[in-house]
């Protein structure tokens, strides 16, 4: 257990409206990622963060902000949702050797 | 960007079978990770490999980082209904990069 946590774990919204998704760890680990999971696709990378205020894109980084104003809290911002958005949503933290931990995911539905 | 190719997709096998998957990349790696996620839950780590033609077991699980450096192989022996899931490879192409690449992911069915 990396001590990752997801908030929150699932949630319906409309087309347009902003959400925030956040993701919280326990260990103090430097580097986090957000990714999105589809059918077909896996996992892919939307940003990430090395640092607190550091952050970087991924690759499906369009539509999508973040920010990390503290070590333990990464928080994933869809300014305005569009249904190419629904997806199922997990933060990860790096460990030894290249690891990466994963959190428990957030399932986002955008109608 | 880089990819994995993961076979297979998918694989159907009766309780107590073995069972088999692989990943292979155009370009050499220097970590191979395999995860397993259950549905409804994120990917849980089952092993991490670091040098060409180590093979490391956990439980049932072997896995090895093939010689080439190209491609890696998951074994799972007598399987049972828990191990139902998609099984995904990852990897580190650049040598301590903060980025992983995976695979699309191998959804075993085990049926008893």
């Amino acid at each position: 257990d990396a001590g990752i946590t997801q908030s929150p774990r699932h949630k319906v919204t409309e087309t347009g409206t902003p959400v925030t998704l956040r993701c919280h760890q326990t260990e103090n680990h430097r580097y986090m990622y957000w990714y999105r999971q589809d059918p077909g696709h896996g996992l892919r990378l939307i940003h990430y963060s090395y640092g607190v205020k550091d952050t970087d894109k991924g690759e499906v980084s369009d539509g999508y902000s973040v920010s990390r104003s503290k070590t333990e809290d990464f928080l994933l911002t869809l300014e305005s949702a569009t249904s190419s958005q629904t997806s199922v949503y997990f933060c990860a933290i790096r460990g030894q050797g290249d690891t990466q931990y994963f959190g428990p995911g957030t399932r986002l539905t955008v109608l | 960007g880089q990819q994995l190719n993961q076979s297979p997709q998918s694989m159907f096998i009766q309780e107590g079978e073995d069972v088999s998957m692989n990943c292979t990349s155009s370009s050499i790696f220097n970590t191979w990770l395999w995860y397993k996620q259950d549905p409804g839950e994120g990917p849980v780590l089952l092993i991490a490999l670091y040098k060409a033609g180590e093979l490391t077991s956990n439980g049932r699980l072997t896995a090895q980082f093939g010689i080439t450096r190209k491609d890696s192989f998951l074994n799972i022996s007598a399987s049972i209904p828990s191990d139902v899931g998609i099984y995904f490879c990852a990897g580190d192409d650049q040598g301590g990069s903060e980025k992983l690449v995976f695979g699309k992911g191998t959804k075993l069915t085990v049926n008893p």
